[in-house]
């Protein structure tokens, strides 16, 4: 079955760069369907990151996208993200997730939290 | 300030039936499907249903999704006590092409 596990450090210090890893299994990523990352700030919602397809297309959420890169490695089937000079608005659990009709996310990962702080 | 408006909550007793709304726009909800999502405390969330008739394995039939104009709704029959949990709506924005949520609405089940 699809199943998807974020991975990456769960400290960052203010003004550096968040980088994470999402290891997909039970399909190959270059399949057709899309890859978003969405993030919750503790006690908060839900806010969408960016998704990608493996034909390159991409969106990104413009309240984040100078600072966000997502990308598609289809040799290892998995997803990355980016995130350039956080803060503490940055801290949240990071969920990667399988799109399947726009704004519908079937498959969900556990997430991973990441914290900023010096 | 999620672009998508929730109730904070909804309580009801178990064996009640309860609903749970989602108001947006024309180029969010108007425009897209919607979908539901559960939130156990301390877990992630997981797709519940939406209204392309996704409905994974599993989730059974006292879960339902209807739509009209810029609201949804999201209903649940019979309640029962494991049904405690955050529930999101969430749809394709065509005018900001992005994907939107609302804020969350906590179930409690008295």
């Amino acid at each position: 079955q699809v199943q998807l596990q974020e991975s990456g450090p769960g400290l960052v210090k203010p003004s550096e760069t968040l980088s994470l890893t999402c290891a997909v299994s039970g399909y190959s990523i270059d399949s057709g369907y899309y890859l978003a990352w969405i993030r919750q700030s503790p006690g908060k919602g839900l806010e969408y990151i960016g998704s990608i397809h493996h034909s390159g297309s991409t969106y990104r959420n413009p309240s984040l996208q100078s600072r966000v890169t997502i990308s598609l490695d289809t040799s290892k089937n998995h997803l990355s993200l980016r995130l350039t000079s956080v803060t503490a608005a940055d801290t949240a659990v990071y969920y990667c997730a399988r799109r399947g009709q726009p704004g519908v996310f079937n498959f969900w990962g556990q997430g991973t939290l990441v914290a900023v702080s010096s | 300030q999620s672009v998508l408006t929730q109730p904070p909550s909804v309580s009801a007793a178990p064996g009640q039936n309860v609903t749970i709304s989602c108001s947006g726009t024309t180029s969010n909800i108007g425009s897209s499907y919607v979908s539901w999502y559960v939130q156990l405390p301390g877990r992630g969330p997981r797709l519940l249903i939406s209204d392309d008739d996704e409905r994974p394995s599993g989730i059974p039939d006292r879960f339902s999704v209807s739509k009209s104009g810029t609201s949804a709704t999201l209903g649940i029959t019979g309640l029962q006590t494991g049904d405690e949990a955050d529930y999101y709506c969430g749809t394709w924005d065509i005018r900001l092409s992005v994907a939107v949520f609302g804020g969350g609405t906590k179930l409690t089940v008295l």
